[in-house]
């Protein structure tokens, strides 16, 4: 079945440090991947969107490319800030109706 | 406009009670999720509506969990005789159509059996 493999956390950075969290995914098909944020306190929230192999998804200065080659849709930014401190969850939803979750990856952001 | 609701935001309960959770979700989403999250992990599947019936519910548990969706809108997630090992925080979601699209989260139960 399909699965969503991401790194664990926590992963703690200092102020304006790059980030990258890998995701992998297995799936049968040609799923859309997606990555969610959680924030403290908050609901869980769309963060970017990638639909097919080569797109590239952003949003507040994050960025993910689908990778079909390495089946990889990593989560990048070049300078991270404290306010970005929350989870993120990287979701593969495919033909299956059945949106998968990976585990979440803490991020936490020093000053 | 308004998203994704859901009540109570806080249940505690005792073991071997009865309790129900809803969901609003937004307004002409015709996809509807129903999640679990425990502590330190990623939401697990429950259920998936598509209008009023279960498209899927082969993320449920065990028959101690049921959910309707009668009028293609609210849902209500039922957990009878409920245990220990049900703690945790229930996530709702919606989405336009299903598969692919976008999920619109609510703020989640977060349920305490005793």
């Amino acid at each position: 079945g399909d699965s969503v493999t991401q790194m664990e956390g926590p992963v703690t950075l200092s102020e304006e440090a790059c980030l990258t969290i890998n995701c992998t995914y297995t799936a049968t098909g040609y799923p859309s991947l997606f990555w969610y944020v959680q924030y403290p306190g908050e609901g869980l929230q769309l963060l970017l969107k990638a639909t097919k192999a080569d797109d590239k998804g952003s949003n507040k200065g994050f960025e993910a490319t689908y990778r079909k080659e390495t089946t990889s849709f990593h989560l990048e930014k070049g300078s991270v800030q404290v306010s970005d401190s929350a989870v993120y969850f990287c979701v593969l939803s495919g033909g299956s109706y059945i949106p998968t979750f990976g585990r979440g990856t803490s991020l936490i952001v020093h000053p | 406009g308004a998203g994704v609701s859901q009540t109570p935001s806080n249940k505690v309960t005792e073991k071997g009670k009865y309790v129900e959770l809803r969901c609003d979700p937004i307004s002409g989403h015709t996809a509807l999720y129903w999640y679990r999250q425990s502590l330190g992990q990623g939401p697990e599947f429950l259920i998936y509506f598509q209008g009023t019936g279960a498209a899927d519910d082969s993320g449920l548990p065990n028959d101690r969990f049921f959910a309707v969706r009668p009028e293609g809108s609210v849902s209500t997630l039922k957990i009878q005789r409920t245990e220990r090992g049900d703690s945790a925080v229930y996530l709702c979601a919606s989405s336009l159509a299903g598969a692919g699209e976008t999920q619109y989260f609510g703020p989640g139960t977060r349920l305490l059996v005793l």
